[in-house]
This record gives structure tokens, sequence and C-alpha cells, in this order.
């Protein structure tokens, strides 16, 4: 079985800049999360997807952030513009039943 | 607010010890605690997904307990090896939310 999918793996910007980042869940998997990682810190959610729909974007900065979910499968999340602070690891999951989470392996952003 | 400590924060042992790292979460309205290891640069991998007071769970030379009444879990490794090394991570999931909330891991490195 294939994992969770994320492109790309590392990237660099300038602060104000935009970033996309790309995530593959597993396939049959109806719930997506997205985190980010501040060094130091635990994963945090952003947002949380069942099929195409929103169920938690209470943490997501929706004033610099955004992210979607096509068609209930494949979801990208956007900065835009990018902060200092948003320098992390964007870590994209999918959850077949209602334990566990399947990480892929995440995207390190680092921001200058 | 959901509040999950993990100590110690970091942990540097030699090969062939045994090491132990405490997760700590709220003792009320508790549905699952989950254990990932986390190696840099890797998807988190899920350990154990633990749901019921005294369970005991044990994956080669791991092993976890849980205790909800008094909210924490002990993780684990006998005769640690270098290819252990990595961010260990908790995350409690409650009934209300369904959703996982992160410690700030355990970094354990490992020693030949």
């Amino acid at each position: 079985e294939a994992g969770v999918a994320q492109s790309p793996r590392y990237k660099i910007i300038e602060k104000r800049q935009s970033v996309a980042f790309w995530c593959n869940p597993i396939s049959g998997h109806a719930t997506l999360y997205w985190y980010q990682q501040i060094l130091g810190q635990g994963p945090k959610l952003l947002i949380q997807f069942q099929n195409n729909g929103v169920v938690d974007d209470s943490q997501l900065p929706k004033d610099r952030f955004s992210a979607e979910r096509l068609k209930g499968v494949d979801s990208t999340l956007k900065i835009q513009p990018a902060k200092l602070e948003d320098s992390a690891v964007y870590l994209c999951a999918s959850r077949p039943d209602r334990y566990e989470q399947y990480f892929g392996p995440g995207t390190r952003l680092t921001v200058t | 607010i959901l509040n999950v400590e993990q100590s110690p924060q970091s942990l540097h042992v030699q090969e062939g010890d045994s090491t132990n790292f405490t997760c700590s979460f709220p003792s009320s309205n508790f549905y699952a605690l989950h254990w990932y290891r986390w190696e840099t640069a890797k998807s988190p991998e899920a350990l154990f997904v633990m749901t019921l007071n005294g369970d005991e769970k044990k994956k080669g030379r791991i092993s976890a307990t849980l205790n909800t009444k008094e909210g924490y879990s002990y993780l684990y490794i006998k005769g640690s090896q270098p290819e252990d090394s990595a961010t260990y991570l908790c995350a409690f999931m409650n009934t209300g939310f369904q959703k996982l909330v992160f410690g700030t891991g355990t970094r354990l490195l490992v020693s030949p």
C-alpha cells in the first residue's frame, strides 16, 4: 500500500513570497489533516477535511493560509504572503478509521 | 485548551541502555492515546494506539503502558540501539474533539 505523498520535500522562500504544498493521501482515506510543526514544538493541527469538506480549521491563520481538497482526494496548502514565523515542517496525514493517522514525510519550509 | 506534556525533552544514552519516557495528558474525556516515532527526514510512524486504562502494548523492544485515571503513559525501550534514535511523540484524543493534540516530543539519541 502506498503511503501519504507530499511535495516538495524542502522549500526555501523569502518573506512575503507565496508557497504551496501538495498532499496525496492513501487511497480510500476520507479524512485528511494538515499539521504545522515548529522546531521544539509538537505538531499543531491546521485543518481537517472529511472528503472535500472542512471539519476543523479553527487554528488555520486564514489571513494568509488557505487549503483545499480537490474532489475529496489530493489537497493543497497555500501560504500567501509568508512570514518568518511560518518556518516549520508541514505534515499531511490521512485516516482510514476512528484511530490511526498515517503521515507523509512532510515539507520543510524555511522563510528567510 | 488541552495540554499534553512529555518528559524528558531530550535524552542521550549508550547502546544497550534501557530507557523510558513519560506522556501526561488530561484525565477527563479520554478517547485514545497515540505514540509515534519520527526519524529525521522520514514520516512519523505509528507505534501504538492505546484506548483502555491499564493497556500494555509491545512491539519488539518497545513497550507502552497507559493510565487514563491519572493521565499518563510510559514508553519503554529495552536495550536501545542506534537505530532507535528519533523523536518520540505522544498524542491525545478526547471524546469531544476527535482530533490529536500532540506533546512536544522526546528526542532520543543512542550512541554506539
